[in-house]
């Protein structure tokens, strides 16, 4: 079946500029995270969606950072006034349900570089 | 802040050679530890979830162990293929964390020389 799915694949933008990166996860999976890896940084949690419960933000580095998961399903990561800082790999992974021994599955990811 | 450790960063080995890394992770209130495989421009790959002390899985030419006593867990791979050239990234999960999201090890970066 299908993985989970990230557009865009690569994005250049320009500081200042808003960007908005869209997952697509498993269908059936409850649980969404997002985490992106900084260059010379490990991955590093930024959120966590799981069912209809309020998000858990305590990842996102900024207020300029925001997403939101419609339907229970497709998510959008929202960054504001992109900072160079922001340039990283941002990856979105989805699982079953909640269980820590639940694999999570993970998109290819955007690559997003602020210039 | 949780402390995940992997060692070495990189690594580089000659096709056929069997080679180990580490993982090391805070030994009190532990819940599982996942293993992955992240080629480049590619989605990481999930190999192992661990929840057990002593727990042993295997996929292929790959293996892993953990000691949840002592905070650690080895990854394995038998005869070393130059496809199995990847970052292999550890993950913890906190026993408390309520959303099981994964906390990350800088990763080891195999390369395997034909």
């Amino acid at each position: 079946g299908a993985g989970v799915s990230q557009s865009p694949s690569n994005k250049v933008t320009e500081k200042g500029k808003d960007v908005e990166l869209r997952c697509d996860p498993i269908s059936g999976h409850t649980a969404l995270y997002w985490y992106r890896q900084s260059l010379g940084q490990g991955l590093e949690f930024l959120i966590y969606f799981q069912g209809n419960s309020a998000p858990d933000k305590s990842g996102l580095p900024s207020d300029r950072f925001s997403a939101e998961r419609t339907g229970g399903s497709v998510s959008t990561l929202t960054i504001q006034r992109t900072q160079q800082e922001d340039s990283a790999v941002y990856l979105c992974a989805s699982s079953s349900s909640r269980g820590g021994g639940k694999t999570q599955y993970f998109g290819p990811g955007t690559r997003l570089l602020v210039l | 802040i949780l402390n995940v450790e992997q060692s070495p960063q990189s690594l580089h080995v000659q096709e056929g050679d069997s080679t180990n890394f580490t993982c090391s992770f805070p030994s009190s209130n532990f819940y599982a530890l996942h293993w992955y495989r992240w080629e480049t421009a590619k989605s990481p790959e999930a190999l192992f979830v661990m929840t057990l002390n002593g727990d042993e899985k295997k996929k292929g030419r790959i293996s892993a162990t953990l000691n949840t006593k002592e905070g650690y867990s080895y990854l394995y791979i038998k005869g070393s293929q130059p496809e199995d050239s990847a970052t292999y990234l550890c993950a913890f999960i906190l026993g408390s964390n309520a959303g099981n999201m994964l906390t990350f090890g800088g990763g080891t970066r195999l390369m395997v020389k034909p």
